[in-house]
């Protein structure tokens, strides 16, 4: 069963757009959400996180937002950049248990 | 120098050998994890330990087993290798409260 989930394998949009990655859930236990980014040949890193009790993280270009009615959050890129190519994952925690459950990712193209 | 290095970075090997996979962190951190990912299944967690003497099975165990030989290691055997256990693998380590979990770069494994 998987708990969390990237619908869309692959977006490719223009540089200097928006770009908007989805991640649905489906475990309402899960009480914080992260985004990690993932370059060829390289480990992912952390990018941007979200608690359940907020509906909205700003970190420069990088927005997350949380809909727990939904089960949906959303990370926006603005402007999208050539180099914000690469995987994005979604990943959720349930409560003090330390383990993350990961999505399947998301390959964004930014097509200069 | 990298956080979180991993040897080796490439292997190749043959079904019925036994491999170990080596993980090393300077962060400090006491949870260590191992990963495995593998196209269009994202990142699936097989072992992960809270400190040196907690260690617990993931959602893939079966077939691997690790080593806690210290706070900064963590090692990943296959004791018989097989070739659906050809993946890319990742340890990763995190320190509460945040749950910000740091990658190595990858091992890539060919089991032929």
């Amino acid at each position: 069963d998987q708990q969390v989930k990237q619908n869309s394998p692959s977006l490719s949009v223009q540089e200097g757009r928006i770009s908007i990655l989805n991640c649905d859930y489906t475990n309402s236990m899960f009480d914080y959400f992260l985004w990690y980014k993932k370059y060829p040949a390289e480990g992912p890193t952390f990018l941007i996180s979200i608690s359940s009790i907020k509906d909205k993280n700003e970190d420069g270009r990088f927005t997350v937002f949380l809909n727990k009615s939904a089960k949906h959050l959303s990370l926006h890129i603005v402007p999208s950049q050539p180099g914000d190519s690469a995987v994005y994952f979604c990943a959720a925690r349930r409560g003090s248990n330390y383990k993350l459950t990961f999505g399947k990712g998301t390959l964004l193209t930014v097509n200069p | 120098d990298a956080d979180v290095t991993q040897t080796p970075r490439n292997r190749i090997t043959k079904t019925g050998k036994r491999i170990m996979l080596e993980c090393s962190q300077t962060k400090g951190h006491d949870r260590m994890y191992w990963y495995r990912q593998d196209p269009g299944l994202g990142l699936r967690l097989i072992y992960y330990s809270f400190d040196v003497k907690d260690i617990n099975k993931g959602e893939i165990s079966d077939g691997y087993s690790v080593s806690r030989q210290a706070q900064a290691k963590f090692s990943l055997s296959l004791e018989s290798a097989i070739p659906n256990q050809t993946a890319l693998y990742f340890c990763a380590t995190s320190d509460g409260p945040v749950e910000t979990q740091y990658f190595g770069p990858g091992t890539r494994l060919l089991v032929l």
